[in-house]
């Protein structure tokens, strides 16, 4: 079993709404979380990172949260945009090791 | 340039076929990661490499399946008697081993297996 689970597996929003993405983990001790971006055809890029002291960062239109309690991280896009569409992955680190989730797919339609 | 380098950036294959995919992590990044995304599906993790570590292998799908990383830097992921379903696109990365490490990706290579 995947030690870190992302939902939805994908998702379709309109231009200018927006969306909050979920990742829940296992794994233990934790180190940080980060949340990458992959635009199509492109390996994926970091957009956040966040330690266990750490409960919301934000990159411009991109806010992440984390409850280290429960295991629990989100992020939000804000008045999504065309290009917002591509695949985001959670990456949980500990023990020196990453453990990546599955992604979610987010397509912006205009 | 200084980023995680893959090669080939596409490769088309006959059933059956042998394929070796390159990896050139960035210098200095003792951990390797290679990842593969299926036409519509998630990032499935594959082998992990930790310097002079044993690799994780346990999520290559069969022994058809293998990879090596020379020296602790370049890695190459090998796929025999290739089927349709190992179509795909074949992530690798890399990252230093301390605590706040961020994981770089490559280009990633995309096999299609006719």
């Amino acid at each position: 079993k995947n030690q870190v689970e992302q939902s939805p597996q994908s998702l379709i929003i309109l231009e200018g709404k927006n969306c909050t993405l979920q990742c829940n983990y296992t794994v233990s001790p934790f180190s940080n979380l980060r949340w990458y971006k992959q635009d199509t055809g492109r390996g994926p890029v970091s957009l956040t990172i966040m330690t266990f002291s750490e409960n919301t960062k934000s990159n411009g239109r991109y806010t992440a949260t984390l409850d280290a309690d429960t295991k629990q991280s989100s992020l939000h896009i804000t008045a999504s945009q065309l290009s917002d569409s591509a695949s985001y992955i959670c990456v949980v680190s500990f023990d020196y090791k990453l453990s990546f989730g599955a992604g979610t797919t987010v397509t912006v339609r205009a | 340039g200084a980023g995680v380098s893959q090669s080939p950036s596409n490769k088309v294959t006959e059933k059956g076929k042998d394929v070796e995919l390159r990896c050139d992590p960035i210098s200095g990044h003792t951990a390797l990661y290679w990842y593969r995304q299926s036409l519509g599906q998630g990032l499935e993790f594959l082998i992990y490499f930790q310097g002079n570590s044993a690799p994780d292998k346990s999520g290559l799908p069969s022994d058809r399946f293998s990879a090596e990383r020379t020296g602790g830097s370049v890695s190459t992921l090998t796929i025999q008697r290739t089927q349709q379903e190992d179509s795909a696109v074949y992530l690798c990365a890399s990252s230093r081993r301390n605590p706040s490490t961020e994981a770089f990706f490559g280009q990633g290579t995309r096999l299609t297996v006719v």
